[in-house]
């Protein structure tokens, strides 16, 4: 069964500062998605990483995948008050035969202050 | 249009009524799926239709039935929940299960069960 652990799970920050969350997994995935979620809001995509070495970045966010060492990051680049939500990274698990589905981890709650 | 439509937005019920979700896509999907999401928590899946048939049902209790009228539509239907339920649902759609695709959310149904 795949495991998804990220860390940490709570992390506070100064704006401005540099960070980077993790998520491991256990097995082999074709996909590694990382999601952010606004309380009581849905999952928003925030980046698709498909094959080793990936690296997408949009704005302060950073996103890569290293498939061999099964660890994708997120690194966020002085980080602003905005940033503050959970986020969470999940990876696609071979479920039966040619099914696929998603295993998230715990969600990593970020909060920047000033 | 990658959107997916949820509705309602909230619900209250009581332990004895009888409701149902509603989820909408029009991208031509082939998989459609249901969460729950618990505060702090991350989504939680419980059913799974492909092809408008039920592929995955993790175990899900049967106060919960889903049904998928069309390639479209995925319903839930809620029958005697208890407070425990109260939670985010969240559906989604991909172009198929089988082979790793990217989901999409819906904004989720916020249910409370009083």
């Amino acid at each position: 069964e795949l495991k998804v652990e990220q860390n940490p799970l709570f992390l506070s920050m100064q704006e401005g500062k540099n960070y980077t969350i993790y998520c491991n997994y256990s097995t082999t995935s074709d996909r590694l998605y990382w999601y952010r979620q606004d309380p009581g809001k849905s999952l928003e995509s925030l980046f698709v990483l498909l094959s080793n070495g990936a690296v997408k970045q949009e704005g302060r966010l950073m996103a890569s995948l290293d498939t061999k060492a099964r660890l994708s990051t997120l690194h966020i680049t002085a980080a602003v008050h905005d940033l503050s939500a959970t986020y969470f990274c999940a990876v696609d698990e071979r479920s039966g035969g040619s099914n696929y589905k998603l295993t998230f981890g715990k969600g990593t709650l970020l909060t920047v202050n000033p | 249009d990658t959107e997916v439509t949820q509705t309602p937005k909230h619900l209250v019920m009581g332990m004895t009524n009888k409701k149902s979700l509603k989820c909408e896509q029009h991208m031509g999907h082939r998989a459609m799926y249901w969460y729950k999401q618990k505060a702090k928590k991350p989504p939680e899946l419980m059913f799974v239709y492909s092809y408008e048939k039920l592929s995955i049902n993790e175990s899900v209790p049967s106060r919960f039935s889903p049904e998928c009228p069309n390639s479209s539509l995925l319903n839930l239907h809620l029958h005697a929940l208890q407070p425990e339920d109260s939670a985010l649902y969240l559906c989604a759609s991909s172009q198929s299960l089988t082979g790793s695709y990217e989901q999409y959310f819906g904004p989720g149904t916020r249910l409370t069960v009083t």
